[in-house]
């Protein structure tokens, strides 16, 4: 595709409730990021990808989130029993370079995760 | 670990006025460096990056940054602002091992007629 794809756009959830929230990267990039962004802030590491496997999960706030990407491509973020401090903009970006800080990064447009 | 400051939470330029957004880095080694500007609702582009080599980086839309490590900074620059650069900017640090990138809190940007 054109750009990095993320749906749904906009999920709200009652606290408590399981979500999966979905990432399609740029045709061929190996690296697969997600990132937080609460309101007012900057975007906050979650995990990182290369391919299929998940290098860096040390920012997972919780043992609730959980990240998958089983075929190198399409990536899923799930967050079970959600709770009110979930809710953020989540930010998938993708890159055609293999690891490091120093990778370009191509963003979605995010899912904005509301938990009431 | 690496840090990243942005002093202004909000400044306001009028159009065709110069513009510079102050970021701050805190590392220890050289860094690699980024800018990203966010419309409401969108995601992140990048603008600009440094790596090494010349400290004075071109990017996209006319923007421009000044690595400086005895200030420890990488302010980005605009001789002439548009309308259509209103947006959030962020400016962004990561080490030389690791993936993650710290991003600041961002600077929001309003141009006035």
């Amino acid at each position: 595709g054109a750009g990095v794809s993320q749906s749904p756009r906009y999920k709200v959830a009652k606290r408590g409730q399981d979500v999966a929230l979905r990432c399609d990267p740029i045709s061929g990039h190996v690296s697969l990021f997600w990132y937080q962004q609460a309101l007012g802030q900057g975007p906050e590491f979650l995990t990182y990808f290369q391919n299929e496997a998940q290098l860096d999960k040390s920012g997972l706030p919780s043992d609730r989130f959980f990240a998958e990407r089983p075929e190198g491509s399409v990536s899923t973020l799930k967050i079970q029993r959600t709770q009110q401090e979930d809710s953020a903009v989540y930010l998938c970006a993708s890159s055609f370079q293999a690891g490091g800080a120093n990778s370009p990064l191509h963003f979605g447009n995010g899912t904005r995760l509301t938990v009431t | 670990a690496q840090s990243v400051t942005q002093p202004d939470i909000h400044i306001t330029v009028s159009e065709g006025a110069s513009l510079e957004l102050r970021c701050n880095y805190s590392y220890g080694a050289t860094p690699y460096l980024f800018w990203y500007v966010q419309s409401p609702g969108q995601g992140l582009q990048l603008l600009l990056k440094y790596f090494s080599g010349d400290t004075l980086v071109q990017g996209i839309k006319g923007f421009e940054a000044e690595f400086k490590r005895s200030q420890s900074s990488f302010n980005l620059r605009k001789p002439s602002v548009h309308w259509s650069d209103a947006a959030e900017y962020f400016c962004a640090v990561g080490a030389n091992s690791g993936y993650a990138l710290n991003f600041g809190k961002g600077t929001s940007l309003l141009v006035t007629p």
